[in-house]
């Protein structure tokens, strides 16, 4: 079947402004989960969602972060007044349950110049 | 807070040599411990993974072992290949939370020398 799919593969956009991510996790997964991985790093974690509800945002960096899944299947990560400090591969990761296996999507990689 | 600290950061062997990867934990109410292999500009992908009822899994060359009263897990790759080449992760699940929130550790380059 289908894996865990990112919008956009690439993004590059300037210092200060506004970017959405998207991530379709695979049919059926309840739980999913974004990622930040900067270079020759670990993914560090960033939001998780159990259905619709955000239950663990605890690793959102600041404010400037919010992610939203409305529907319960695709999640949009939201980015306002970019820094170049952003900059970094969001991976999204989905699984049957938060006790299942995670499989990642291939990421985004964000480029705020 | 949870932290995994992965040794060592890059390691080089001959084709057909034995790799073996070390991460040690900090949280004792981790209880899923997952390896991810990640070629460059590609996905983590899990290779083998392993819950803290047991002690050792095996799947074909790879293998993980677990201590957790040391809290400490490793992957051991047997006959290696160059096709492994690759950067290899190992992870914690954040026990004391409800959430599945990994721990990753910083990763090891492996490379295979043919």
């Amino acid at each position: 079947g289908a894996g865990v799919s990112q919008t956009p593969s690439n993004k590059v956009t300037e210092k200060g402004k506004y970017v959405e991510l998207r991530c379709d996790p695979i049919s059926g997964h309840t739980a999913l989960y974004w990622y930040r991985q900067s270079l020759g790093q670990g993914p560090e974690f960033l939001i998780y969602f159990q259905g619709t509800g955000a239950a663990d945002d605890s690793g959102l960096p600041n404010d400037r972060f919010f992610a939203v899944r409305p529907e319960g299947s695709v999640s949009t990560l939201k980015i306002q007044r970019t820094e170049r400090g952003d900059s970094a591969v969001y991976l999204c990761a989905s699984s049957l349950n938060r006790k299942e296996t995670q499989y990642f999507g291939p990421g985004t990689r964000l480029l705020v110049l | 807070g949870e932290n995994v600290e992965q040794h060592p950061s890059t390691l080089s062997v001959q084709e057909g040599d034995s790799a073996v990867i070390k991460c040690t934990y900090s949280d004792s109410a981790s209880n899923y411990f997952p390896w991810y292999k990640q070629e460059l500009g590609k996905r983590p992908q899990l290779i083998i993974d392993i819950r803290s009822n047991v002690g050792e899994k095996k799947d074909q060359r790879i293998a993980v072992t677990l201590n957790k009263t040391a809290k400490h897990f490793s992957l051991h790759i047997t006959e290696t290949q160059p096709e492994d080449s690759a950067v290899y992760f190992c992870a914690a699940i954040h026990g004391s939370s409800n959430t599945g929130k990994l721990i990753f550790g910083q990763g090891t380059t492996l490379q295979v020398k043919p």
